[in-house]
């Protein structure tokens, strides 16, 4: 099936870091989202992407479907201690359906 | 409006055993959906469904069955429960799919352990 390369696995920075990452896939997708999950509840979306190239902010946060249309980056700008938990980007192949990257796990020291 | 509310939290198994997870939204969507997260692996989709009484097989299908008798309810089945089901299991709804507009509304999950 679908397979989406998420990286890094996990980041442990200090607060006040800008952070990175990205997703790639062997297919092109209609469709990057990415999402963030807290302990203890499901993931929540915090931008959508929908034309290759295209460059959306939410807040800190910066987002970009890449001009393929296999790649997408998350930026978070300044980190901070609530920005902690795991970033899943989620593409958009064909149907009603997503396919979930592995997910980055974000650490924040203070 | 309580969204989207899995039931129940916690669940231990033995193996051979089944069990139903049970997913209600209060949104009127119309998509419903059945995902399992490992670590590691993020979230794969196990089965879903585009209305009342429509299921079909997402990515890792076997061992599972769902039934969407009301538009509201979408529930998981186990029949035959195996150390491999071990996971976290979310539930996850939207009204027409795609994008900001219509986000998946995720409830918190379902933890169930298969000894």
């Amino acid at each position: 099936g679908q397979q989406l390369n998420q990286s890094p696995q996990s980041m442990f920075i200090q607060e006040g870091e800008d952070v990175s990452m990205n997703c790639t896939s062997s297919s092109i997708f209609n469709t990057w989202l990415w999402y963030k999950q807290e302990p203890g509840e499901g993931p929540v979306l915090l931008i959508a992407l929908y034309k290759a190239g295209e460059l959306t902010s939410n807040g800190r946060l910066t987002a970009q479907f890449g001009i393929t249309r296999k790649d997408s980056f998350l930026n978070i700008s300044a980190s901070i201690p609530s920005d902690v938990g795991i970033y899943f980007c989620a593409g958009e192949p064909h149907g009603n359906k997503l396919v979930f990257g592995a997910g980055t796990i974000l650490r924040v020291k203070s | 409006n309580a969204g989207v509310t899995q039931t129940p939290k916690f669940r231990v198994l033995k193996t051979g055993q089944s069990m139903t997870l049970l997913c209600a939204q209060d949104m009127n969507h119309e998509y419903m959906y059945w995902y399992r997260q490992d670590p590691g692996m993020g979230l794969r989709l196990i089965h879903y469904s585009v209305g009342e009484g429509t299921t079909a097989k997402g990515e890792v299908p076997d061992g599972y069955n769902v039934s969407r008798l009301k538009k509201q309810n979408f529930l998981l089945g186990l029949e035959s429960a195996a150390p491999s089901q071990t996971s976290v299991y979310f539930c996850a709804s939207t009204d027409t799919f795609g994008g900001l507009n219509s986000p998946l509304h995720f409830g918190n999950g379902t933890r169930l352990t298969v000894t």
